[in-house]
């Protein structure tokens, strides 16, 4: 089975602060996406990344970029955080036969 | 606008009774996913649809996908405590990336 593993269910920081959400994935998978999902919205695609060093915006970037050094490793950066980027962050990986994704990241900016 | 419509938005179903989700696109899916969610947890896959008119069933949770590939449904027979949650549809494009429904709160009443 394939495994996407978040460092993080839980975090609090405040605003103005730069912060780095991690994805890891174990497979190998050269797609790989990062999420965020708000009540009434649904999940919203923040950025993807379909080989190392390569990236491409999703629907909502504003406020977020990414880093993919290497190709298990996939991380969101807010490099100055606001409240309304409060949510929950979700990263996912993309194969043959579906996607796959991790148990999420509920960041709270206060 | 929302390139996917689910329906309803929440449904409170009594146990043992039978259910039905529906997810429209206005464009034609390459493929439909299904997920679950629980609160404040990670997306678990349910099913992936991509041929017109297929129809998937595991449990007692069949999908289908229409013939002009449009319109999905799910459908949750006896209903269970157990099948509480979020349930969400993805679809694809014909590109890599996922795009969500807003998704449906199923709510299990004894």
């Amino acid at each position: 089975d394939v495994k996407v593993t978040q460092s993080s269910r839980y975090l609090v920081k405040r605003t103005g602060e730069k912060v780095f959400l991690e994805c890891v994935q174990d497979m190998d998978h050269e797609n790989m996406f990062w999420y965020r999902q708000d009540p009434g919205l649904g999940l919203r695609l923040i950025y993807f990344s379909y080989d190392v060093k390569m990236k491409e915006k999703g629907d909502i970037p504003e406020g977020y970029s990414v880093s993919r050094e290497k190709k298990e490793r996939f991380s969101l950066i807010l490099e100055s955080a606001s409240t309304n980027q409060t949510s929950m962050y979700l990263c996912a990986t993309s194969h043959n036969y579906g996607y796959t994704f991790g148990s999420g990241t509920r960041l709270t900016v206060v | 606008s929302q390139e996917l419509e689910q329906s309803p938005q929440s449904l409170i179903v009594q146990e043992g009774k039978n259910l039905t989700i529906n997810c429209t696109s206005s464009k034609t899916l390459y493929g439909l996913y299904w997920y679950k969610q629980k609160y404040g947890e990670g997306l678990i896959f349910l099913m992936m649809l991509q041929k017109g008119g297929e129809e998937k069933s595991h449990e007692k949770i069949t999908a289908k996908l229409d013939e002009k590939k449009q319109q999905s449904s799910l459908h949750i027979t006896a209903s269970q405590p157990s099948h509480a949650g979020i349930y969400l549809c993805g679809a694809n494009f014909g590109n890599e990336k996922l795009t969500f429904g807003t998704g449906t709160r199923l709510t299990i009443i004894p």
